[in-house]
Parts: C-alpha cells; sequence; structure tokens
C-alpha cells in the first residue's frame, strides 16, 4: 500500500516568514494529494490540494508543489501569521476510486509574533 | 447545509469494554469514513461505508465494526477495547465514491481514552 512520510516533524518560523513542509508517497498511481490543517482541538480542514496532472498550484499565501518523478510534494506557506500557527497533514489518495486517503504523521507549525 | 457531527466528544472506558461513537454526515454526503488518529500522528484510516455498505478496510482487527444507516449517518463499535484504542476518532463524510472534488469534511472528533 502507500506510504507517506512528512517532515520536519516540528517547524517554528517568525512572523513574516516562509514555511515549508515535504512529504513523499511511495505508490506511483496516487493521483490527488491534499493538505489539511488541523487547529488545536478542532477538526482537519482542507487548505489546498493538487492533482498528478499539475506541478504547482497556489492560492493567495500557500502554495502546493508536486514532483511526479521523484515522488514528492510540498507545501509553501509565505508571509507566514500567527493563525498559520497549527498541525499540517499531507495525503495521498488514488482519486476517483473510492480508496483511502493516507496521511503523513503531520508537522506542527509555529508562527512567532 | 450542516456539517459532520459527532459524538460523544469524549468519553472514557476501561479495558475489555464496548464502545460506541456515532456520526451525522454533511447534508447531501452518501460515503462516511473513519480514521483513528493517536496522539501526535496522522489520521490512519479504519474503514468507509457507502450506501450502508463497507467499502474498503484499513489494517484493523475485526474487533472494529461500523454500520452505516439509510440516512447515511454511521456508527464505530470497538470491541474489547485495549489501552492503544486511546485516540481521537475522526469521521469524515464526501458525496460519492468516485469524484471530481477528493475533499474529506471531518468532524470534531471524539477523544476515547481507555484505563
Amino acid at each position: 500500500g502507500e506510504n507517506v512520510e512528512q517532515h520536519p516533524s516540528t517547524l517554528s518560523v517568525q512572523e513574516g516568514d516562509s514555511a515549508v513542509i515535504k512529504c513523499t508517497y511511495s505508490d506511483s498511481a496516487s493521483n490527488y494529494f491534499p493538505w489539511y490543517k488541523q487547529e488545536l482541538g478542532k477538526r482537519p480542514q482542507l487548505i489546498i490540494d493538487i492533482r498528478s496532472n499539475v506541478g504547482e498550484k497556489k492560492d493567495q499565501r500557500i502554495a502546493v508543489t508536486l514532483n511526479k518523478t521523484a515522488k514528492h510534494f510540498s507545501l509553501h506557506i509565505t508571509e507566514t501569521q500567527p493563525e498559520d500557527s497549527a498541525v499540517y497533514f499531507c495525503a495521498a489518495n488514488l482519486l476517483n476510486t473510492g480508496n483511502q486517503f493516507y496521511f503523513g504523521t503531520g508537522t506542527s507549525l509555529t508562527v512567532i509574533p | 447545509e450542516t456539517g459532520v457531527t459527532q459524538s460523544p466528544t469524549h468519553l472514557i472506558k476501561t479495558r475489555g469494554q464496548q464502545v460506541t461513537l456515532r456520526c451525522s454526515s454533511q447534508s447531501g454526503h452518501n460515503t462516511v469514513s473513519w480514521y483513528q488518529q493517536a496522539l501526535g500522528q496522522g489520521p490512519q484510516f479504519i474503514f468507509q461505508y457507502y450506501r450502508e455498505e463497507e467499502n474498503g478496510r484499513g489494517n484493523f482487527p475485526p474487533r472494529f465494526s461500523g454500520l452505516q444507516f439509510p440516512n447515511y449517518s454511521s456508527e464505530l463499535n470497538v470491541n474489547a477495547l485495549e489501552l492503544d484504542d486511546s485516540a481521537l476518532y475522526l469521521c469524515a463524510s464526501r458525496w460519492g465514491l468516485a469524484g471530481t472534488s477528493g475533499e474529506l469534511f471531518f468532524g470534531e472528533g471524539s477523544r476515547l481514552t481507555v484505563l
């Protein structure tokens, strides 16, 4: 089955700096890669996703890049703000099959004011 | 539009007991999946229900079982509780098995502590 690894496990940045979180996956068939944000005591919520036919996707201050050959994808947050502090999870899935989502172990991001 | 709701939010059980967790899917969603999130870990897939039938199961023993009802709400049952079952149990809903949107809509979870 699919195996998703995520690094780093914790990340602290100064407000205004950029943050990058990286994930690798093992199954080349996976074609959908979402990122979820989970604030303390809250539910995970989708913040951005990317499909395998696209190399990069951007939504305001967040972007995701995908390298299918190397089987890794990354989340980039620019101009970080204290409200970006949360745990971020990457995931991999084979869309349109009903297959399960495989999640990474999470990155705890702290933005220091 | 009503979001995914789960109950109870917190519960404490002892080893060997049984527990039932409940989930109401988001309005219009007919697929429900359950995830176990241990402390400091990512969600691990338990199983998925589509139109009242189990459709996919992760690496969990048979003492983890579930149901989906005609209104698409769902239950997760865990028998013979073990200490390692202590975790946050998340329910997620979506419409259909295959679609253009892969987004999972999560509930806020049920925090289970096994003593």
